[in-house]
């Protein structure tokens, strides 16, 4: 089972910088079968990014993903209120389980 | 449009059985495998297993196999996640999603279903 760490736990930071979002996996993610969802309270996730770098459908473009084998990141280019949220990465390379990541928070500073 | 709606909230003791429900709609249901998540109270998501109604293909994760059952009925386009005994650790909440079609990251969501587990 590939255990996937998300890094940092918390980000805090303003309406416009840039958040950096790090997800490391314990061993290669094949073809790059990496997905990030974003979870605000009381609802449901909702995808963002799969296979690595592709955004889903209606995803705006401040949010980007990059990396393959076991480094991978997600990029919002520059904060809108309605990102302060919770973000998982998914991994889906391997058998199943295909296993989340523990999450990182961005809270606003 | 795609949608799951899942069965409403549940309050049970511990020892009882549960069935909870997704029921898609806006596609061709036995065409894409529906997943379960658990999210435990302020804790992240956890895979808990994957099932294709086409044919009841169903694929658990380790740590919730024998501890959970997964079953689906094409004829009324619902998945299905049920419990023979519950314990208080089972109180989280539980969400269906759909399999994309070209990979197996979880392209739709359904609204998600409270399980409750007291004495």
């Amino acid at each position: 089972e590939i255990v996937l760490t998300q890094s940092p736990a918390t980000l805090s930071l303003s309406p416009g910088e840039r958040a950096t979002l790090s997800c490391g996996a314990s061993q290669s993610v094949s073809s790059s079968y990496l997905a990030w969802y974003q979870q605000k309270p009381g609802l449901a996730p909702r995808l963002l990014i799969y296979d690595a770098s592709s955004r889903a459908t209606g995803i705006p473009d401040r949010f980007s993903g990059s990396g393959s084998g076991t480094d991978f990141t997600l990029t919002i280019s520059r904060l809108e209120p309605e990102d302060f949220a919770v973000y998982y990465c998914q991994q889906y390379g391997s058998s199943p389980p295909w296993t989340f990541g523990q999450g990182t928070k961005v809270e606003i500073k | 449009e795609v949608q799951l709606v899942q069965s409403g909230a549940e309050v049970k003791k511990p020892g009882e059985s549960l069935k909870i429900s997704c029921k898609g709609s806006g596609y061709s249901f036995t065409s894409y495998w529906i997943g379960w998540v658990r999210q435990m109270p302020g804790k992240g998501l956890e895979w808990m297993g994957i099932i294709y109604p086409g044919d009841s293909d169903t694929r658990y994760s380790p740590s919730f196999q024998g501890q959970v059952t997964i079953s689906a009925d094409k004829s009324i386009s619902t998945a299905y996640l049920q419990w023979s005994s519950l314990k208080a650790s089972d109180t989280a909440m539980y969400y269906c999603a759909r399999r994309a079609s070209s990979s197996f990251y979880f392209d739709y969501w359904g609204q998600g279903t409270l399980v409750t587990v007291s004495s």
